[in-house]
């Protein structure tokens, strides 16, 4: 089972101001099946990175994604208050399709 | 649009069984891999259950293996859960959230969740 790990737990940050989300496994993941989600208050997950870098339909391109083996990054160039929002990351090569615990993207 | 919608979420005692159902509309059903996540109050979503297209794939999340069964009827659009000898510790929103593909995709589409609670 690939356990995925997000740092940091809480991330305050200005609007403006860019942001990096780290997302580590526990072993391997090949970023063809690597995704990053945004979820706000009372709402659905929503996709915004799939195959590690890839955007969703609809992402701005302020959010960007990168990395390989263990180590992924979801950064956001230039925030925008739309963006405070709780971010996870998760693996879909090998079951269970884990979720990692989440980043919490505040304003600062 | 492109939409799920879940519904049979419910009250339930522990031991109990409910079965929950998503309809899809504005898509060709049969071509996409489908998925049950749930969130609990004040958690991260958990992944429950995987079904391929054709029904030829399935897996669980090793806490609910045994218990939950996963199926789909292509012809009515549908994805189910049977979810049986509830815990309270399956109390939480379900999801369906639709592949972006058939077989190993990211979940592209979700539906609003229908609310478990098990109490007694």
């Amino acid at each position: 089972e690939i356990v995925l790990t997000q740092s940091p737990g809480t991330l305050s940050l200005s609007p403006g101001e860019r942001a990096t989300l780290s997302c580590r496994a526990s072993q391997s993941v090949s970023s063809t099946y690597l995704a990053w989600y945004q979820q706000k208050p009372g709402q659905a997950p929503r996709l915004l990175l799939y195959g590690a870098s890839s955007r969703a339909t609809g992402v701005p391109d302020r959010f960007s994604g990168r990395g390989s083996g263990t180590d992924f990054t979801l950064t956001i160039s230039r925030l925008e208050p739309e963006d405070f929002a709780v971010y996870y990351c998760q693996q879909y090569g090998s079951s269970p399709y884990n979720f990692g615990q989440g980043t919490t993207l505040e304003i600062k | 649009e492109v939409q799920l919608v879940e519904s049979g979420g419910d009250l339930v005692q522990p031991g109990g069984s409910l079965r929950l159902s998503c309809v899809g509309s504005e898509f060709t059903f049969s071509d996409y891999s489908m998925n049950w996540v749930r969130q609990a109050p004040g958690k991260g979503p958990e992944w429950v259950s995987y079904i391929g297209s054709s029904s030829s794939t399935i897996y669980y999340a090793d806490s609910v293996k045994g218990r939950f069964t996963i199926s789909r009827d292509n012809a009515k659009n549908s994805l189910y859960l049977q979810m049986n000898n509830l815990r309270d510790e399956d109390t939480a929103v379900y999801y369906c959230a639709r592949a972006t593909g058939s077989g190993r995709f990211a979940f592209g589409i979700w539906g609003q969740g229908t609310m478990v609670t098990v109490s007694s």
